[in-house]
């Protein structure tokens, strides 16, 4: 079965501060990871993927297979950036059953970037 | 961009009483869709996918009887909550798979069961 772990609930910081939301997996075959974001009283929305290796809105993030993580990181937070963030597992190839063509979501990460 | 509505946004009803909320993708067709249920503040469990012109697949703990899912066509799945209570009191969000690896969310229903 696939996990993601996302061990930060909330996470603050300045406007300017560099910011790195923490992302852990557990799939025995390949995956593809995505983060998602949800701004406040909006749906939630494709932020970036791994396979697309682009930084989006000064948002990146690196697959690490080694150390099964996804951290998604800015060098400099800005307000605006205040949100829900939630990683996502989606399996590529491996272990398939009944974990095939499904997201799995981590618990999410509430962001908060004060003035 | 690909673009998901679902209807009602937000819903009162009583307890015992039956809603349906419909997920509909506006710009491309979807053979799959999903449905999702958002505690506050908390992330996204799926309960079932919903896959057209057949019978839904629903995850462990999740009542099929409950929450029964129809995928009628190509661009529309609902999702019917019979006989709530109070504790189905929840924020429901669909998805549309438009092709592998891409999905996409509708803004999701506020379901609340006085």
């Amino acid at each position: 079965a696939q996990r993601v772990t996302q061990p930060e609930k909330l996470l603050s910081v300045f406007k300017g501060a560099p910011v790195e939301l923490k992302c852990n997996y557990s799939y025995s075959g390949s995956p593809e990871l995505f983060w998602y974001v949800q701004y406040s009283r909006q749906r939630l929305q494709l932020l970036l993927r791994h396979i697309s290796r682009e930084s989006i809105k000064g948002f990146t993030a690196d697959l690490n297979k080694g150390e099964t993580s996804f951290h998604l990181k800015k060098p400099f937070a800005q307000e605006e950036d205040s949100a829900m963030y939630y990683c996502a597992l989606y399996p590529l190839t491996g272990a398939g059953g009944t974990s095939y063509g499904k997201l799995t979501f981590g618990q999410g990460t509430i962001l908060t970037v004060h003035p | 961009g690909a673009v998901v509505s679902q209807h009602p946004s937000r819903v009162i009803c009583k307890s015992g009483t039956s809603v349906k909320i419909e997920c509909r993708s506006l710009d491309f067709q979807a053979t799959t869709m999903f449905w999702y249920r958002q505690f506050p503040k908390q992330s996204l469990m799926l309960m079932a996918t919903s896959n057209e012109g057949s019978k839904a697949t629903y995850e462990q703990g999740v009542e099929k009887d409950k929450f029964l899912i129809n995928h009628a066509s190509l661009t529309l799945s609902t999702l019917t909550v019979t006989s709530a209570h109070p504790e189905d009191s929840s924020f429901y969000i669909c998805s549309a798979r438009r092709r592998e690896h891409e999905q996409y969310f509708g803004p999701g229903t506020r379901l609340t069961v006085t």
